[in-house]
């Protein structure tokens, strides 16, 4: 799977948008983007994913850019619940034999959401 | 329902011990997994079951046990563990077929003294 590139910390005034990038130089044609985030001792938790195209949930946007080289996850109004670290995953489609699928985590970034 | 459930939240053992981590899920998920995680550390994979069957084996130490007696059932058995072995343990689980998500549990978190 590919790696990742993401900074180590960013910051964000409560009800603004939230941009978190991430590199992928080496992304291949059958690998998509993922986007987890963990708040402090707690599990992580699915946002996002997308292929190509630009991908929108009740949580987050995804933006891909043409080259699919890099992304950038945009929380639209966060809030001091989306303090949390953010981590960009890159995997391929296709599962494990038997079934299943491999997530590595990077380094991940931490937003910190400010009054 | 979609929860993945984990027991004990804390769990406390001594190096000669004997003790078991659980996780449940009731989605439906046929493939469920462990990870690792030390303090300001990302989760590092350490187990998947597929269909009830290991899958992947992260050449983690025989220290540590998995074990899959149902398809909602997931045990993580540690015996003889090392003070290094203290960690965040998170269980997590998908569909197994498509691109599916992960869903994780809250975590154990072991403290080997």
């Amino acid at each position: 799977d590919a790696k990742t590139t993401q900074p180590p910390s960013m910051d964000c005034a409560e009800g603004r948008a939230a941009n978190l990038p991430c590199n992928h130089s080496t992304i291949s044609g059958n690998e998509y983007v993922y986007w987890y985030r963990q708040i402090h001792s707690q599990g992580p938790q699915y946002i996002i994913h997308g292929l190509k195209n630009n991908e929108t949930n009740e949580m987050a946007s995804l933006i891909i850019t043409e080259d699919r080289k890099s992304s950038t996850l945009i929380l639209p109004h966060a809030t001091l619940r989306d303090t949390a670290v953010y981590y960009c995953i890159v995997r391929v489609g296709r599962l494990l034999t038997g079934g299943g699928n491999k997530l590595t985590f990077g380094t991940g970034t931490q937003l910190k959401v400010e009054l | 329902d979609t929860e993945v459930t984990q027991t004990p939240k804390h769990l406390v053992m001594g190096m000669t011990n004997k003790k078991s981590l659980k996780c449940e899920q009731h989605m439906g998920h046929r493939a469920m997994y462990w990870y690792k995680q030390k303090a300001k550390k990302p989760p590092e994979l350490m187990f998947v079951y597929s269909y009830e069957k290991l899958s992947i084996n992260e050449s983690v130490p025989s220290r540590f046990s998995p074990e899959c007696p149902n398809s909602s059932l997931l045990n993580l058995h540690l015996h003889a563990l090392q003070p290094e072995d203290s960690a965040l343990y998170l269980c997590a689980s998908s569909q197994a077929q498509g691109q599916e998500t992960q869903y994780f549990g809250p975590g154990t978190r072991l403290l080997v003294l």
